[in-house]
């Protein structure tokens, strides 16, 4: 079964310091990975796109890696700030019947405090 | 500015009672999409559609109806909404899905209350 899983469920950090947040998949055939930053009250955004091929790709101040082989992939938060603060979806988009469908995770929910 | 807009933001209405949750976007895109946000439970999609006139059921299309006459818009109707369709909306859009790279552009959402 296509399956995404994220942890943790939510984490809490002191402004500065670093994160990393965990997604683990088993979709399969894999077209790409997606992170995306959800604000409480607004719809997700996109950080960063993986595909097969990528281990590592930054966006500023946020780093995702991606292990195909293992079917993992972290997303790091450096030097936190309180806007980080919000709800970290991994989406992961696969081919079907020649459509390309999207997984989502149940996302991470970060809390960075003063 | 390039957006997605959803209207209303928020509904509370009665079982039974037909409603429509409108979806517009500026963008030019063919691919448009509506999600249902549960806690615990991931976006899930309800219906997409590849362009104008071609829509697809999503993973949970019981209880919608969806409908895509014009590029831009793409509403999402509840003929006889019942209280397990009370959940977080959102309408979504992106250029063609050439290779399922291309990122989706969300709502704000709208929150709907059966009751």
């Amino acid at each position: 079964k296509n399956q995404v899983e994220q942890s943790p469920q939510s984490l809490i950090i002191l402004e500065g310091k670093n994160c990393t947040l965990q997604c683990n998949y088993t979709v399969s055939p894999f077209s790409n990975l997606r992170w995306y930053k959800q604000d409480t009250g607004r719809g997700p955004v996109s950080l960063t796109i993986m595909t097969f091929s990528e281990n590592t790709k930054s966006n500023g101040r946020y780093t995702a890696t991606l292990d195909a082989d293992t079917k993992q992939s972290s997303l790091h938060i450096t030097a936190s700030q309180l806007s980080d603060s919000a709800s970290y979806i991994c989406v992961v988009t696969f081919l079907t019947s020649g459509t390309y469908k999207y997984i989502f995770g149940t996302g991470t929910r970060l809390k960075v405090l003063a | 500015e390039a957006q997605v807009t959803q209207n209303p933001r928020y509904l509370i209405t009665v079982t039974g009672k037909k409603l429509t949750v409108t979806c517009s976007q500026n963008m030019n895109h063919e691919y448009m999409s509506w999600y249902r946000q549960d806690p615990g439970l991931g976006l899930r999609q309800i219906y997409y559609s590849m362009n104008v006139e071609v829509t697809d059921k999503g993973d949970v299309p019981e209880g919608y109806k969806v409908s895509r006459k014009e590029k831009r818009n793409f509403p999402l109707i509840l003929e006889s909404p019942s209280p397990n369709q009370t959940s977080l909306y959102f309408c979504a859009s992106s250029f063609r899905l050439r290779d399922g790279n291309q990122p989706q552009h969300f709502g704000d959402g709208t929150r709907l209350s059966i009751l």
